[in-house]
């Protein structure tokens, strides 16, 4: 887990306020993915972003949720008008490069709560 | 149904104990196979990799993968309290392992 920080790691949100998330991947790593873990459930795999690509965002919900990986930064996810049932764990993940689940680095989890 | 079912547990074994956790998919095209620990507020941690069928050790950790029977296994051997967490089975279709398909998790408790 080391070294892919995500920030913040607790944010409380009102219904229809939005929620930015944000990942730097570990050091040397061109690669970001954010998944999401609902309580009592895995992780489900959301969007996959090299550089400024999107890669695959087939795990995304069609609206609300959007995400960037720009050229300077940390990425950022980011979902608009927030819902009850957006509340979750948004882990980000680093790598190297696209070659496989054993270079993976997962993030400590940003906690999202909507009240 | 879920492509990769994972029982909830949780699992309570004393101290010294072998632990056994398994997962079960049904997507055959799976290749790699992974085991991730994670505790209460934590990120998943990496602790095993395996590709296609076979074993593989690490320390206290065993991994088997079945592909015929669409199966995979973690054993701990000698379970410490430490090792008191959620272990996540991950798998994936291609070396590209951006798209990970993961288990729901089982809660083990090793008690002192």
């Amino acid at each position: 887990n080391a070294g892919v920080m995500q920030n913040p790691r607790h944010l409380v949100r009102r219904r229809g306020q939005e929620a930015r998330l944000r990942c730097s991947p570990m050091k040397g790593h061109s690669h970001v993915y954010w998944y999401r873990q609902l309580p009592e459930e895995g992780l489900k795999f959301m969007v996959y972003l090299q550089k400024e690509n999107i890669i695959d965002e087939s795990g995304m919900p069609k609206e609300r949720f959007s995400a960037e990986f720009p050229k300077e930064g940390p990425s950022i996810l980011r979902i608009q008008q927030v819902v009850r049932g957006d509340s979750a764990a948004y882990f980000c993940a680093s790598s190297t490069t696209d070659s496989g689940g054993n270079t993976i680095y997962f993030g400590e989890g940003s906690w999202l709560t909507v009240v | 149904q879920k492509e990769v079912e994972q029982d909830p547990g949780p699992l309570s074994v004393p101290e010294g104990a072998i632990v056994s956790l398994n997962c079960t998919y049904s997507n055959s095209a799976f290749q790699y196979f992974m085991w991730y620990r994670q505790y209460s507020r934590k990120g998943p941690e990496l602790l095993m990799y395996t590709y296609s069928s076979g074993n593989k050790e690490d320390g206290r950790f065993t991994a088997q993968v079945d592909k015929s029977s669409k199966y995979i296994s973690l054993f701990i051997r000698d379970s410490q309290p430490s090792d008191s967490a959620t272990y996540l089975c991950a798998m994936s279709a291609t070396a590209a392992g951006n798209k990970l398909t993961f288990g729901g998790g089982t809660r083990v408790l090793v008690k002192p």
